[in-house]
């Protein structure tokens, strides 16, 4: 069964703090992507890697950073946590499918709250 | 550029009722996949369907089933006797062919259901 996890469901930090959220996929997958969402908004894409050491930005990068040193690992950095980055963020992993789509396989999501 | 668009923020049914959550997407690609996924409360986005834009035959899966139609740009979702398992937000998502690592995957705003007893 294809499995995503992130390190922690609920996260409060304070405003400035460096925070990390870790997320693992065990299908090998090579491609995986760090989303928020907000109500009304979505899910955005922060930022995804499409190999090991490989990194793109997404719609919404500012204020964050990722590092994936082995596959199965993709970690979100916010380097100094505000109040504005109070949000749900979701991982997710994706195989290209025979036909030319992709599926995307999420995480159960971390609720961060910033104080 | 891809856009997705539910315009049902929340939506409340009473059991067993049928409802039907709407999705219009915006694309200029002739080739391009619909899904729509399911977060229930614990949070984890669950995948229902997919679709490419070359098949518009509609899908029924049990209670739940889709309409796609290409020419009004919807794709539309329809519970049917509804029940409180499914209470849920749920996303409608757009994907172009040349999307090439899967990074262009474009959520619509989700739409929030509940099923009252």
């Amino acid at each position: 069964d294809v499995k995503v996890t992130q390190s922690s469901r609920y996260l409060v930090k304070r405003t400035g703090e460096k925070v990390f959220l870790e997320c693992v996929q065990d299908m090998d997958h090579e491609n995986m992507f760090w989303y928020r969402q907000d109500p009304g908004l979505g899910l955005r894409l922060i930022y995804f890697s499409y190999d090991v050491k490989m990194k793109e930005k997404g719609d919404i990068p500012e204020g964050y950073s990722v590092s994936r040193e082995k596959k199965e690992r993709f970690s979100l950095i916010l380097e100094s946590a505000s109040t504005n980055q109070t949000s749900m963020y979701l991982c997710a992993s994706s195989e290209r499918l025979a036909g030319g789509s992709y599926e995307q396989y999420f995480g159960p999501g971390t609720r961060l709250t910033v104080t | 550029a891809q856009k997705v668009t539910q315009a049902q923020t929340e939506i409340s049914v009473v059991e067993k009722e049928d409802v039907t959550l709407d999705c219009v997407y915006e694309t200029r690609d002739t080739t391009y996949y619909l899904f729509w996924y399911k977060q229930p409360p614990s949070g984890e986005l669950v995948f229902l369907i997919r679709r490419n834009s070359f098949d518009e035959q509609n899908e029924i899966s049990g209670r739940y089933s889709w309409n796609f139609q290409k020419s009004t740009s919807s794709f539309n979702f329809t519970i049917t006797a509804s029940q409180v398992v499914d209470s849920a937000v749920y996303f409608c998502a757009l994907s172009e062919d040349r999307d090439n690592y899967g990074q262009n995957f474009v959520f619509g705003p989700g739409t929030r259901l509940s099923v009252l007893p």
